[in-house]
């Protein structure tokens, strides 16, 4: 099975503060994501990467920075959090298509980001 | 930027009742996938449709992908407890790896 799991399940930090969201999978998958879900709006793409060290913005990268060093491993960088990035945050994976469709995401458990 | 709109966004049945969940992209879709989220958990993938007009099913649910490929359906008859969640619909554009999510369908059973 694949498994996707991420640092911490609850976060609290204040205003300002660097905020590092880590997010491994084991299955060997090419693509990694990271999304918000906020009520009534879905989810939403902050950042997706396709390699290691390659990286593409999403719909809402703004406040947002990735890090994609090694294949298992893709970062979810807040610079200086505000209360606006108050939310869930989802990391996913999924194989790479090559094709003319995607494949299915696989997605870690959450995190759930309270800024003070 | 593509925009995949679901409705509704929330519903609420008797147990056994059906349910009924749309999903609309603003452009054409190469494929279309959905996912159901239990409360407290994440998403997980239920399907994937890609071809014009396809219909697939899955026991109690039933999937179906526009003619147009721009809009899909989830359909689930007699509904369960077990039902419970947000289902959310996502599509991708030809050559795009990246999914664009609906806003999801929270159903809600009365037992």
């Amino acid at each position: 099975d694949v498994k996707v799991t991420q640092s911490s399940r609850y976060l609290v930090k204040r205003t300002g503060e660097k905020v590092f969201l880590e997010c491994v999978q084991d299955m060997d998958h090419e693509n990694m994501f990271w999304y918000r879900q906020d009520p009534g709006l879905g989810l939403r793409l902050i950042y997706f990467s396709y390699d290691v060290k390659m990286k593409e913005k999403g719909d809402i990268p703004e406040g947002y920075s990735v890090s994609r060093e090694k294949k298992e491993r893709f970062s979810l960088i807040l610079e200086s959090a505000s209360t606006n990035q108050t939310s869930m945050y989802l990391c996913a994976s999924s194989l790479r298509a090559g094709g003319t469709w995607s494949n299915e995401q696989f997605f870690g458990p959450g995190t759930r980001l309270t800024v003070l | 930027g593509q925009q995949v709109m679901q409705i509704p966004q929330y519903q609420h049945v008797q147990e056994g009742e059906d349910f009924t969940t749309y999903c609309n992209s603003s452009t054409t879709l190469s494929n279309i996938q959905w996912y159901k989220q239990r409360p407290g958990g994440h998403p997980v993938f239920l399907i994937q449709l890609v071809k014009s007009g396809e219909v697939k099913k899955q026991k109690r649910l039933t999937f179906q992908f526009g003619e147009a490929k721009k809009n899909s359906s989830l359909h689930i008859t007699a509904t369960q407890t077990t039902d419970v969640g947000t289902y959310f619909c996502a599509g991708s554009n030809f050559g795009n790896e990246k999914l664009t999510f609906g806003t999801g369908t929270r159903l809600t059973i009365i037992p």
